[in-house]
């Protein structure tokens, strides 16, 4: 079945390690997303990549980074540089950024991070 | 600007219709959308709407847009108590870069 896969779905880490989110697609989209959501805060991006070997900061991507060496995946890496780390992260994908129906984003079922 | 704004929570009677608002600020933008997020789970998208259209029904789903006041609505008929969960608006602009805007959303609780 054509999806988008998020794993783990639960993740602890010890303050001061890095720590590495997993995103999959294969629904043969472009352009991947990577959403921090607290509660009360709704989706904050924290990344985007609109194609292979390029992306772009969001709102809030201090103490992230990404790479995006496959169409398929979109890994996040939260680093010892994020002071808050502990949220829920959601990865969505779509065809075409934003330009219209039919490209909406689909979202992956999340990692909830916690530092413990 | 660029702003989504929703009321938080909304509670209403199983087998009532339920009416959650939106407001937006960006008059470019182009679609509108409407999300669904049951506990700890990613995002389902409900429906849609271009800008354009004043109405959009899908069985008991209806969005109504005002372009105008740039208000948007999502009114769920015969709520049912697996309707509870947040409801997220979004919209789509052309100009950031493919980014969809959210609001923070709308904990809607069916009471039996």
């Amino acid at each position: 079945d054509g999806g988008i896969t998020q794993s783990p779905k639960y993740l602890f880490r010890k303050e001061g390690q890095n720590v590495t989110l997993s995103c999959e697609q294969n629904l043969n989209h472009d352009a991947m997303y990577w959403y921090r959501q607290d509660p009360g805060q709704g989706l904050r991006l924290i990344y985007y990549s609109q194609i292979v070997n390029d992306f772009q900061k969001g709102d809030i991507a201090e103490g992230y980074s990404v790479s995006r060496e496959k169409k398929e995946s979109f890994p996040l890496t939260v680093t010892s540089a994020q002071k808050n780390p502990t949220a829920f992260y959601l990865c969505a994908s779509s065809a075409v950024p934003g330009q219209g129906a039919g490209t909406e984003a689909f979202f992956g079922q999340g990692t909830r991070l916690t530092v413990v | 600007g660029e702003d989504v704004e929703q009321s938080l929570f909304l509670s209403v009677r199983e087998g009532d219709s339920s009416v959650i608002n939106c407001t937006y600020t960006d008059s470019s933008s182009t679609y509108l959308y409407w999300y669904k997020q049951e506990p700890g789970a990613g995002l389902q998208l409900l429906t849609y709407i271009f800008s354009n259209m004043d109405m959009k029904q899908d069985q008991r789903l209806t969005v109504l847009l005002n372009k105008k006041d740039k208000h948007l609505s999502l009114r769920i008929a015969d709520t049912q108590t697996g309707d509870s969960a947040i409801y997220f608006c979004a919209e789509s602009i052309r100009r950031s870069q493919g980014n969809l805007i959210f609001g923070k959303g709308t904990k809607l609780s069916v009471k039996p």
